[in-house]
């Protein structure tokens, strides 16, 4: 069982430069999320879809842009990396109501 | 909009004993959900236990149990029995039920460690 996949694990970027962070769920859930994980802090919602076909912004959306492809799939895109997106990003996933959030294993990416 | 402060960046205790970490939030709701997610040098996000707001009754699993106080807006974790595996970060979340998309709000996270 795959749960919550991400691809890629590691990236490095330049300053500038494009960059969509892939995530897929194969458990049939409604929701999905993309959160960033900094130092000493916890995760930060940056986009959520509720639903097949919605996108939201969470609490710090500025520089990305997200896409629901379909139901399993939920992409990350970065337009013109910045130092300070340096981060650990997280997909998350969840099916309805009272279900918890089963995420992905992180993606680390660091801009230069 | 929802706050969560974990005011203990680090704790640390002896194996086999018990361990208390500390979560307080602040939210104009009566109704929600409260989680504490471990998270291990595997970067992996990992369900501990999670509690609605509407029951009395302290959530528990297995050796991780938790102290609900609604009015003073407090989630505390108990860990019993400490084992080498539960050293990790463990994140403390909370999820309104009246905001759409049910987003979580994190803490900021207390590292623990667990010494033999």
């Amino acid at each position: 069982n795959a749960g919550v996949t991400q691809t890629p694990k590691f990236q490095v970027l330049k300053t500038g430069q494009s960059m969509t962070l892939q995530c897929a769920q194969d458990m049939n859930h409604n929701s999905m999320y993309w959160y960033r994980q900094d130092p000493g802090m916890g995760l930060r919602l940056i986009y959520y879809s509720a639903s097949e076909g919605t996108t939201d912004k969470g609490e710090v959306p500025n520089g990305y842009n997200v896409s629901r492809l379909n139901k399993r799939e939920f992409s990350l895109r970065l337009e013109s990396a910045a130092p300070s997106q340096t981060s650990v990003y997280f997909c998350a996933s969840r099916w309805w109501a009272n279900q918890p959030q089963h995420f992905g294993d992180g993606t680390r990416l660091s801009i230069l | 909009a929802q706050t969560v402060t974990q005011s203990q960046p680090e704790m640390s205790v002896q194996e086999a004993e018990t361990v208390t970490l500390s979560c307080t939030y602040d939210t104009s709701e009566s109704d929600y959900y409260l989680f504490w997610y471990k998270q291990p040098p595997s970067r992996q996000m990992i369900l501990v236990i999670r509690q609605e707001a509407y029951k009395q009754q302290n959530a528990t699993e297995n050796r991780f149990s938790v102290n609900f106080q609604k009015a003073a807006k407090s989630f505390s974790l108990k860990i019993s029995d400490s084992q080498l595996g539960d050293a990790a970060m463990y994140f403390c979340a909370y999820r309104s039920l009246e905001t759409s998309g049910s987003r979580l709000t994190f803490g900021e996270g207390t590292q623990l460690t667990v010494n033999p």
